[in-house]
């Protein structure tokens, strides 16, 4: 199974700050990759597709990109309706697909 | 537009079998997949299975023994089966469809006798 290493597990930030969070994937999974956010109590959302493609509707304050097996999620002048756990998802080789442990974005 | 809705029994006993239904509209079944994916309480995402436009379906291996998913396009719905149900499978339940780009609200399913 392709394991998708996600970190950091917590990242404090100030509303305004830039914040990158980052999965490593254990074999190549090409551009399958996509970002979810997640709010407590709600359902997880989609936020970028293909890596680097963002979902409807989302705020262009939101980016993803590829360095090698390096993704990385970035958000530019952090909102406070950002805080929320972030995840990747790699859907190249299945089954299964797999999620990275989780990104809890909160207020320093 | 798009909805999945979650349904099923909130409450199973240990060594039962879990039955949930995913209701969809929006999309039609024969030309998108859907997921199950299932997140413990206070805990991450794992994906559970998938049920493809052409009716194959995928489990994650360390479920595939227990697991069934199925459909009924007529219907547009899907079904998860998941037996011997331990304590270790409450979790909140969610259907994800069109290649998990829209989501259930999920159901909380919690086994206990």
């Amino acid at each position: 199974d392709i394991q998708m290493t996600q970190s950091p597990s917590s990242l404090p930030a100030s509303l305004g700050d830039r914040v990158t969070i980052t999965c490593r994937a254990s074999q190549d999974i090409g551009n399958y990759l996509r970002w979810f956010q997640q709010k407590p109590g709600k359902s997880p959302r989609l936020m970028i597709y293909g890596a680097t493609n963002l979902a409807a509707g989302v705020p262009s304050r939101f980016s993803g990109s590829r360095s090698g097996s390096d993704y990385s999620l970035t958000i530019n002048s952090l909102e406070s309706e950002d805080m929320a756990i972030y995840y990747c998802l790699q859907h190249n080789e299945y089954p299964p697909y797999t999620f990275g442990a989780g990104t809890k974005l909160e207020l320093k | 537009q798009v909805q999945l809705k979650e349904s099923g029994p909130g409450l199973v006993q240990p060594s039962q079998t879990l039955s949930l239904t995913c209701t969809v509209s929006g999309f039609s079944l024969t030309s998108n997949s859907v997921h199950w994916v299932r997140q413990p309480p206070g805990k991450g995402l794992e994906w559970v299975g998938a049920i493809w436009s052409g009716g194959s379906t995928d489990y994650n291996s360390a479920l595939k023994s227990r697991l069934s998913i199925s459909r009924d396009t007529s219907k547009s719905q899907v079904f998860l089966k998941m037996n011997s149900l331990q304590t270790e499978d409450t979790a909140i339940y969610f259907c994800t469809g069109r290649g998990t780009s829209y989501w259930g609200q999920g159901v909380m399913v919690t086994v206990s006798s």
